[in-house]
């Protein structure tokens, strides 16, 4: 299995709703990442997980919340989001803690949309 | 500090031409370069890597990079565009830091006439 899948693949929620965006890989990666991408624009790094421990948080809103309950699975807890929030969320997994040798591999992203 | 510079947010070419897709680099340490594409409403998936094993990187889908140190350069080439090439390229630089960062150039949308 060479996937990182990312659920769900779009989310319209409201700016008083919790909500959670989940990513799975089964690589045996043991860095894990947060991006968020808004259109025609590069992604941006959120949040860095290595061996499940959170090891960089760019300067993001609480109102992100990020989890990691195991090597395998990475969630995204939203709460309270703005309407400049909407965006493609990606998540993405690398092999080491030291990501330059081998790239990231990245999910297909949840299009997030607030209202 | 890292970064990269890519040299033209719009190519076209025609089906059977040369892509050429600039990349500059910015690295105070030996840089680690990437390529990665991006299809509409997808992920990206990485197209190439340079790790300093060579100079000239062949790629999926007959891309192709050289690493020129003396023009701080990672240009991405394919000899022949296909229509299905039409996507989102990125540049990306990360080094030894244990920050394990990428950091992404600001993308090149390649379109393709028939």
């Amino acid at each position: 299995d060479t996937e990182v899948t990312q659920t769900p693949k779009h989310l319209v929620m409201g700016m008083t709703n919790k909500k959670s965006l989940k990513c799975e890989q089964h690589m045996g990666h043991r860095a894990m990442y947060w991006y968020k991408q808004k259109a025609k624009k590069p992604p941006e790094l959120m949040f860095v997980y290595s061996y499940e421990k959170l090891s960089i948080n760019e300067s993001v809103p609480s109102r992100f919340s990020p989890e990691c309950p195991n090597s395998s699975l990475l969630n995204l807890h939203l709460h309270a989001l703005q309407p400049e929030d909407s965006a493609l969320y990606l998540c993405a997994s690398s092999q080491e803690r030291t990501v330059s040798n081998y790239g990231y591999t990245f999910g297909s992203g949840t299009r997030l949309t607030v209202v | 500090a890292q970064s990269v510079t890519q040299l033209g947010s719009h190519v076209s070419v025609s089906e059977g031409a040369l892509v050429l897709l600039r990349c500059n680099y910015s690295s105070s340490v030996p840089p680690y370069l990437f390529w990665y594409v991006q299809y509409p409403n997808q992920g990206l998936q990485l197209l190439l890597k340079y790790t300093s094993a060579a100079t000239l990187v062949k790629g999926i889908n007959g891309f192709e990079a050289e690493f020129k140190k003396s023009e701080t350069s990672f240009h991405l080439t394919k000899p022949s565009a296909h229509m299905s090439d039409a996507a989102e390229y990125f540049c990306a630089v990360g080094g030894y830091s244990s920050a394990s960062k990428i950091i992404f150039g600001s993308g090149t949308r390649l379109s393709i006439r028939p």
